[in-house]
């Protein structure tokens, strides 16, 4: 069984269209992320959220939006997809988002904006 | 979160052991060490975290400093498969604020040659 899911793991689209990424984690965990790592293999938190209290990075541009539908999924939904966007998406899940606790990565969602 | 130093390239041969080292001359008593890697095309994955003593298990062995401002990771014989980006990060301990978000440097690549 796979711990941290992630769909679709590659996804190509035009420029001001709206996409979505889904991810699921099956470990219970009460903490979930996502990171993006840009062409240049620098991965950078953009949302923690835990028990629907929202973390969100002040660099990450309002067109990105978490949404969690129960504790187990969050979702990640751009708006008017900029060329900037395109990057690997990974999402991540740790147990209470402590500093003792392990995350557990996806697998990642390669995201390519002409 | 307080910043870390490691190189920027390490070489290892396989069946050797490799010792990853990493400066965190700025920790505060209540961050945790944790280290991270990045098999190529993967999402990270979780190697070893410690607070003050020395950690082991299955994958690697966490060494600490005295005085915690430096830590190394010990591959106890490296293998082809541990060829990858190795990241030393340090995280708060208590939850809220920063909910344990990852806070990745550029790390280590690390090479192994058969």
């Amino acid at each position: 069984d796979t711990a941290v899911s992630q769909t679709p793991k590659y996804l190509v689209t035009q420029m001001g269209n709206d996409k979505s990424i889904k991810c699921e984690q099956n470990l219970g965990h009460d903490t979930m992320y996502w990171y993006k790592q840009d062409s240049k293999k620098f991965l950078k938190i953009m949302f923690s959220y835990n028990n629907k209290e929202l973390i969100i990075n002040e660099t990450v541009p309002n067109r990105f939006s978490p949404k969690s539908p129960d504790k187990a999924h969050l979702n990640l939904h751009i708006n008017s997809l900029e060329l900037g966007d395109s990057a690997v998406y990974f999402c991540a899940s740790s147990p209470r988002g402590r500093g003792g606790d392990e995350q557990f990565f996806g697998p990642g969602t390669r995201l390519t904006v002409l | 979160d307080a910043k870390t130093t490691q190189p920027n390239s390490m070489e290892s041969n396989e069946e050797e052991p490799v010792h990853l080292p990493c400066n965190h001359s700025t920790i505060s008593g209540t961050d945790y060490i944790h280290w991270y890697r990045q098999l190529p095309s993967q999402g990270p994955e979780y190697v070893i975290h410690g607070l003050t003593s020395n950690v082991n298990n299955r994958m690697a062995s966490l060494a600490i400093a005295e005085d915690r401002k430096s830590s190394t990771l010990i591959l106890h014989r490296a293998t082809l498969r541990d060829a990858a980006v190795y990241y030393c990060i340090l995280i708060v301990s208590n939850y809220g604020g920063s909910q344990g978000n990852l806070i990745f440097g550029k790390g280590t690549k690390l090479s192994v040659k058969p």
